[in-house]
């Protein structure tokens, strides 16, 4: 079946460094993928909408320029971190619908940021 | 805008018991809903999904939900639990212009006493 990568799984920085996360459908296109963050025993949280070709759509309250989101092909939208901080720890999953009413989440990349 | 709700943040049960997790959405139109199973460690596994038709829907490990649009609810049961059942569930929301985008519930943590 369809499968969606991340990487790196887990990732430590240094506060001030930036951070990037890929995520990747294998084997299917997807003009649209979306990040999620989830902090420990919580839910999900919609950060934002990744098109491919243009711009990422944010949810309310999550900064654009301290999470970058390129959606460079029709299988790779990457998440950057910039300038992380402590706060920003979290573990990030993405998605990416196949075009039919199915869609697949990424096994989640652990951020920590010292 | 739409919200689901999980009333119940954490329940335990005995293996072999029967489950039923509770699940009420805020929606305008008919809803797309999602049942989710996160176990630790592991990414999200989609249990079962509802857009339209039966109102009780079969999903995988032996799990089903019932929709009742009087109700607002989209219930999930299993009649009989195994210990590999412990996760954590999410019931989930499509958004009214693209039910790709994945609005989710808080979460209920699942525990079965041997």
């Amino acid at each position: 079946g369809a499968v969606v990568s991340q990487h790196p799984s887990r990732v430590i920085c240094k506060s001030g460094t930036s951070v990037k996360i890929e995520c990747r459908s294998l084997d299917f296109q997807a003009t649209t993928m979306f990040w999620y963050r989830q902090f420990p025993k919580q839910s999900l949280m919609l950060m934002a909408t990744s098109n491919e070709g243009s711009k990422a759509t944010y949810e309310q309250g999550v900064e654009k320029d301290k999470f970058l989101i390129n959606h460079a092909s029709l299988t790779l939208s990457t998440l950057t971190v910039t300038s992380a901080h402590p706060e920003d720890s979290s573990f990030y999953i993405c998605s990416a619908p196949d075009g039919g009413d199915t869609q697949y989440f990424g096994p989640g990349t652990r951020l920590t940021v010292l | 805008a739409q919200s689901v709700t999980q009333p119940d943040i954490h329940i335990t049960v005995s293996e072999g018991a029967s489950l039923e997790l509770r699940c009420n959405y805020s929606y305008g139109a008919t809803p797309y809903l999602f049942w989710y199973v996160q176990s630790p460690g592991q990414g999200l596994q989609l249990l079962l999904k509802y857009f339209s038709g039966d109102t009780l829907v079969q999903g995988i490990k032996g799990f089903e939900a019932e929709f009742k649009r009087s109700q607002s609810s989209f219930n999930l049961r299993k009649p009989s639990v195994h210990w590999s059942d412990a996760a954590e569930y999410f019931c989930a929301v499509g958004e009214e212009t693209s039910y790709d985008k994945v609005i989710f519930g808080p979460g209920t943590s699942l525990s079965v006493i041997p």
